[in-house]
């Protein structure tokens, strides 16, 4: 059983650049969902996708945007970067339906400067 | 709306004491309650869940957590602190909503074990 793959670990970015992190889900999994930690806080929720849409979202602003695939992997992209988005950024995935807990990546390390 | 309340953003024990980590939840509905651990540089990882039935729940590495409803609460406790256990520690709560549960995390107890 495969756990779930976060790409790239870290990445560097400049203020007001676009930024895609990738997450590949646990096999069996329909369920993706991404969170943003900054340093010293707990994970805060940003989207969740389920069949490929969109079924719930924190509280984060559009430029927030996401896709899952037919194979359930999934895409995080961050328009017009600021600095206060650096931070961990999380992928879990989970089965629909059973709230058993999610599986989490290893997250991607993103620095706005 | 759930939420979850962390006492103590720093828990220090010495190795060979008890541990104890606590949790306190607000939830509109009967919740399903975890503690996530997350090493350095890590994501997190399922200590242990609370869905239904057994109010004692028993998790990895020695860890478990007590839930109370009257107290609205979840602690985590372990008889026995080793190194290893240095960590974050996260409770987290979930409601289902719309066929989805999306949990919501507490800031987090930073676990620092003395030798």
């Amino acid at each position: 059983e495969t756990g779930v793959t976060q790409s790239p670990t870290h990445l560097i970015k400049t203020r007001g650049q676009q930024v895609t992190l990738r997450c590949s889900s646990q096999s069996g999994h329909n369920t993706v969902s991404w969170y943003q930690q900054a340093l010293g806080q707990g994970p805060q929720f940003i989207f969740q996708y389920y069949r490929e849409e969109e079924n719930g979202r924190g509280n984060f602003p559009p430029r927030f945007s996401g896709l899952q695939f037919p194979n359930y992997s999934s895409e995080l992209n961050v328009n017009a970067l600021e600095l206060d988005d650096s931070a961990l950024y999380l992928c879990a995935s989970s089965l629909a339906s059973r709230n058993y807990g999610y599986t989490f990546g290893s997250g991607t390390r993103l620095t706005v400067v | 709306a759930q939420s979850v309340t962390q006492l103590g953003s720093h828990v220090s024990v010495s190795e060979g004491a008890l541990v104890l980590l606590r949790c306190n939840y607000s939830s509109s509905v009967p919740p399903y309650l975890f503690w996530y651990v997350q090493y350095p540089n890590q994501g997190l990882q399922l200590l242990l869940k609370y869905t239904t039935g057994a109010t004692l729940v028993k998790g990895i590495n020695g860890f478990e957590a007590e839930f109370k409803k009257s107290e609205t609460s979840f602690h985590l406790t372990k008889p026995s602190a080793h190194m290893s256990d240095a960590a974050e520690y996260f409770c987290a709560v979930s409601e289902e909503e719309g066929g989805s549960y999306i949990p919501t995390f507490g800031r987090g107890t930073s676990l620092i074990v003395h030798p």
